[in-house]
């Protein structure tokens, strides 16, 4: 089956470096996508990953190791804004996103 | 960026009546469109997938004589939650990817919050 696994929640502190985790089961595979999702908001596309290696767009990067199935975001300096759920979906052989639950991600003063 | 509007942003509705969401991506043609209905802290789950000119293709579980789809345009889908009751209550949320269902980013509308009373 199809599976996409990611933390439940995780907390930072303002300014600080986190990185959510993120491992993935699809048939085929066209890509690893990461969205934030603030509450009460739709999702919004942070970065895209089809070949292994790091991404880096700003404070945020994404990593992909396809042979493991993994890849994690990466988010430096953190901000107060930067409180939101954060979504991992893989994109399989068909092109259908499969979303993981989200990792809530809370930042403390 | 490429802009994907839904209409309307939030509906309140009696329990029976039926409700249309539009989804229209406003600066790019879209042969394909995605549903998505989120429950609150839960996921985005697909319901179907929309496609210009031909029948859209439904997630199992998903009800398609409840919910219709309907992809006139290029530039736009709609979705129709018919006799509508409480449980349908939710935020649906329409996705678009630009360039055909293979490119390797979606637009997502703003979504529409749906209450049904």
């Amino acid at each position: 089956g199809q599976n996409i696994d990611q933390p439940t929640e995780m907390t930072a502190t303002e300014g600080a470096i986190v990185q959510i985790n993120c491992t993935y089961q699809t048939s085929g595979f066209n890509g690893l996508f990461w969205y934030q999702q603030h509450a009460g908001e739709a999702p919004t596309f942070l970065s895209y990953n089809v070949l292994d290696g790091l991404e880096e767009k700003g404070r945020f990067s994404s990593f992909l190791s396809r042979s493991k199935g993994y890849s994690y975001l990466l988010l430096k300096e953190l901000q107060m804004k930067d409180s939101a759920s954060y979504l991992c979906a893989g994109m399989d052989s068909n092109y259908q996103l499969i979303w993981g639950a989200g990792t809530k991600l809370i930042i403390k003063p | 960026g490429a802009v994907v509007s839904q209409h309307p942003s939030w509906v309140i509705c009696k329990s029976g009546t039926s409700v249309k969401i539009e989804c229209r991506s406003l600066d790019f043609q879209a042969t394909t469109m995605f549903w998505y209905r989120q429950f609150p802290k839960q996921s985005l789950m697909l319901m179907a997938t929309s496609n210009e000119g031909s029948k859209a293709t439904y997630e199992q579980g998903v009800e398609k004589d409840k919910f219709l789809i309907n992809h006139a345009s290029l530039t736009l889908s709609t979705l129709t939650v018919t006799s509508a009751h409480p449980e349908d209550s939710s935020f649906y949320i329409c996705s678009a990817p630009r360039g055909g269902r293979d490119y390797n980013e979606q637009f997502f509308g703003p979504g529409t919050r749906l209450t049904v009373l």
